[in-house]
């Protein structure tokens, strides 16, 4: 178990709301993500953090924003969400893997977002 | 553009034989690569990191050649278990590049 938990884990909205979804770790990772999910795709980055209020967008921000203000909690915020971000988002974070250089990402449950 | 291919699939395997998927990777910056498996309507997994030695974790082994820039995965012994989605992944501390999956179908 990595620790990690999201929330909500379900949503329903309406398109032009803003929508802010939670990832929480137990652990103090440096580094957390946030992905999307949609078919026919592969996991997308979205945005990740390597540090509390250090940000950089991934492939697909657009529309997107992030906040890291405390090292344990990564929020990602659709400002005005549309029909097009209707997906599944993973969080993740990334653990020094023991007697190694790696790094290894751990997802949490998913959030699955659904705009009308 | 980093790309991570994988053939979808599904493959349909009799319980007890071997499979084998494989994955090519287009981006040579590329630090470290994984195995996932994802259940249906479930996060990925981490199933093995995949190291340029190669390594073995009981039924599964993982192949890493970086001047063909390919991965592979192999399962010995298949159990109706491990039906899931198999997903072929690169990248580094920038974050993660995805393959779509290999749907794996463990027939009785």
């Amino acid at each position: 178990d990595a620790g990690i938990t999201q929330s909500p884990r379900h949503k329903v909205t309406e398109t032009g709301t803003p929508v802010t979804l939670r990832c929480h770790q137990t652990e103090n990772h440096r580094y957390m993500y946030w992905y999307r999910q949609d078919p026919g795709h592969g996991l997308r980055l979205i945005h990740y953090s390597y540090g509390v209020k250090d940000t950089d967008k991934g492939e697909v921000s657009d529309g997107y924003s992030v906040s890291r203000s405390k090292t344990e909690d990564f929020l990602l915020t659709l400002e005005s969400a549309t029909s097009s971000q209707t997906s599944v988002y993973f969080c993740a974070i990334s653990v020094p893997r023991a007697r190694s250089s790696y790094n290894e990402q751990f997802f949490g449950p998913g959030t699955r977002l659904t705009v009308l | 553009r980093k790309e991570v291919e994988q053939d979808p699939g599904p493959f349909n395997v009799p319980e007890g034989a071997t499979v084998a998927f494989n994955c090519t990777y287009s981006n040579s910056a590329s630090q470290s690569f994984f195995w996932y498996r994802q259940d249906c309507r479930k996060e990925p997994k981490l199933l093995m990191s995949v190291y340029s030695s190669g390594n073995e974790d009981g039924r599964f082994t993982a192949q890493l050649n970086r001047a063909s820039q390919y991965i592979s995965l192999l399962i010995r012994d298949s159990k109706l278990s491990d039906s899931a989605t198999y997903l072929c992944v690169g990248g580094g501390a920038d974050g993660l590049t995805f393959g779509k999956g290999t749907h794996l179908i463990i027939q009785p």
